[in-house]
């Protein structure tokens, strides 16, 4: 069965300070991770996928399959970093690809 | 220049009477998705629909329905709403099914049970 933890609920870091949101999964198979993240007021949208091995607004993620893991990371965390973050999972399977999984979320404030 | 749009926005609903949730999209995308968010949780996918293939997930209870009349409209039925139903109800699109697919969301419906 396909898991994803998100160990930290509430993460505050101040302006300027680097930034480093945990993700841990459970996949037997071959994983597609992903972020999500929703700002105040705004819907829940796509942030970045492993896949594309990307910086998307200063933020990276690397998929570490010996560790299981898929941290997001910003050097310097700025106010409008501010936002509730998602960890995803999609695995592929012999039968197809399996449901987008969700962490419960991190909540990441940076405070100035 | 919404893509994908949720009706209403919030919803209140007496125990035990059916409610219908609304999604529209105009991203023109294969399959769309209904999600269950309760407070704190993370989003739980109840079920999905690609193109008229109905696909639900196993340990969605069968109160909950879905239809998928055309392209752009997928509705969420709750048949006989309890209080453990009140929620975020999100709806979301992906262009296909592949693992890598993006999900597109819409804002969500907040569904009250009194």
């Amino acid at each position: 069965a396909q898991r994803v933890t998100q160990p930290e609920k509430l993460l505050s870091v101040f302006k300027g300070a680097p930034v480093e949101l945990k993700c841990n999964y459970s996949y037997s198979g071959s994983p597609e991770l992903f972020w999500y993240v929703q700002y105040s007021r705004q819907r829940l949208q796509l942030l970045l996928r492993h896949i594309s091995r990307e910086s998307i607004k200063g933020f990276t993620a690397d998929l570490n399959k010996g560790e299981t893991s898929f941290h997001l990371k910003k050097p310097f965390a700025q106010e409008e970093d501010s936002a509730m973050y998602y960890c995803a999972l999609s695995g592929a399977s012999y039968s197809g690809n399996t449901p987008l999984v969700f962490g419960k979320g991190t909540r990441l404030s940076v405070i100035a | 220049d919404a893509m994908v749009i949720q009706n209403p926005r919030y919803q209140v609903t007496q125990f035990g009477k059916p409610v219908t949730l609304s999604c529209s999209q105009t991203l023109n995308h294969n399959v769309m998705y209904w999600y269950q968010q309760k407070s704190s949780q993370a989003p739980k996918l109840l079920f999905h629909y690609y193109d008229k293939d109905f696909n639900n997930e196993a340990d969605t209870p069968d109160n909950f329905q879905s239809r998928r009349p055309n392209t752009s409209f997928c509705f969420l039925d709750i048949r006989s709403p309890g209080l453990g139903d009140a929620a975020m109800y999100l709806c979301a699109t992906s262009r296909g099914l592949t693992g890598s697919e993006t999900q597109y969301f819409g804002p969500g419906t907040r569904l009250l049970v009194l």
